[in-house]
């Protein structure tokens, strides 16, 4: 079964403390993952793809297919990271599967 | 980046009425573009891939003749809520794929009263 699990629906830190949301994947194929991103009364946005393998806002992610996980990492959050964070599966039959999200909320 | 619009942003109707939203893609040409359903707190439910000059295909669970696609143009999908009810309060979000980035409208919020 094809499935994306963010098994954290919220999770709270402090200003420039580390921050690490949890992505895990099912896909039999050759994943294509993705972290999506909507900030408060914007539109959802692409934050970073793992074929880049680049650091956007400070965050990175890495693919490790003997977890089957894709979890997304930030050193030193700031205020203006709170959001909402998806991670999403793009199959290979143009579909794209989605987590159920994270909503990151960073404390002064 | 790509831009997708939509319109309206939310719209509110009486049940069993018929509500359309449509979804433009400003400075490209698509000829796939997806219908996502998100309802409050939870993700992002594709309801139905719209394709240019064809039937779209809808997601298991999805009616078709509740959910009219139309994806008339390179530019323009719409989804129409036919005999809406409280029920299908929501928000429909489109969105489409440019080299393998998915690139979301701001979303219609839909209220039937």
């Amino acid at each position: 079964a094809q499935r994306v699990t963010q098994p954290e629906k919220l999770l709270s830190v402090f200003k420039g403390a580390p921050v690490e949301l949890k992505c895990n994947y099912s896909y039999s194929g050759s994943p294509e993952l993705f972290w999506y991103v909507q900030y408060s009364r914007q539109r959802l946005q692409l934050l970073l793809r793992h074929i880049s393998r680049e650091s956007i806002k400070g965050f990175t992610a890495d693919l490790n297919k003997g977890e089957t996980s894709f979890h997304l990492k930030k050193p030193f959050a700031q205020e203006e990271d709170s959001a909402m964070y998806y991670c999403a599966l793009h199959t290979g039959g143009f579909k794209t599967i989605f987590g159920a999200g994270t909503r990151l909320f960073v404390k002064a | 980046g790509a831009v997708v619009s939509q319109h309206p942003s939310w719209v509110i109707c009486k049940s069993g009425t018929s509500v359309k939203i449509e979804c433009r893609s400003l400075d490209f040409q698509a000829t796939t573009m997806f219908w996502y359903r998100q309802f409050p707190k939870q993700s992002l439910m594709l309801m139905a891939t719209s394709n240019e000059g064809s039937k779209a295909t809808y997601e298991q669970g999805v009616e078709k003749d509740k959910f009219l696609i139309n994806h008339a143009s390179l530019t323009l999908s719409t989804l129409t809520v036919t005999s809406a009810h409280p029920e299908d309060s929501s928000f429909y979000i489109c969105s489409a794929r440019v080299t393998g980035e998915l690139f979301f409208g701001e979303g219609s919020r839909l209220t039937v009263l």
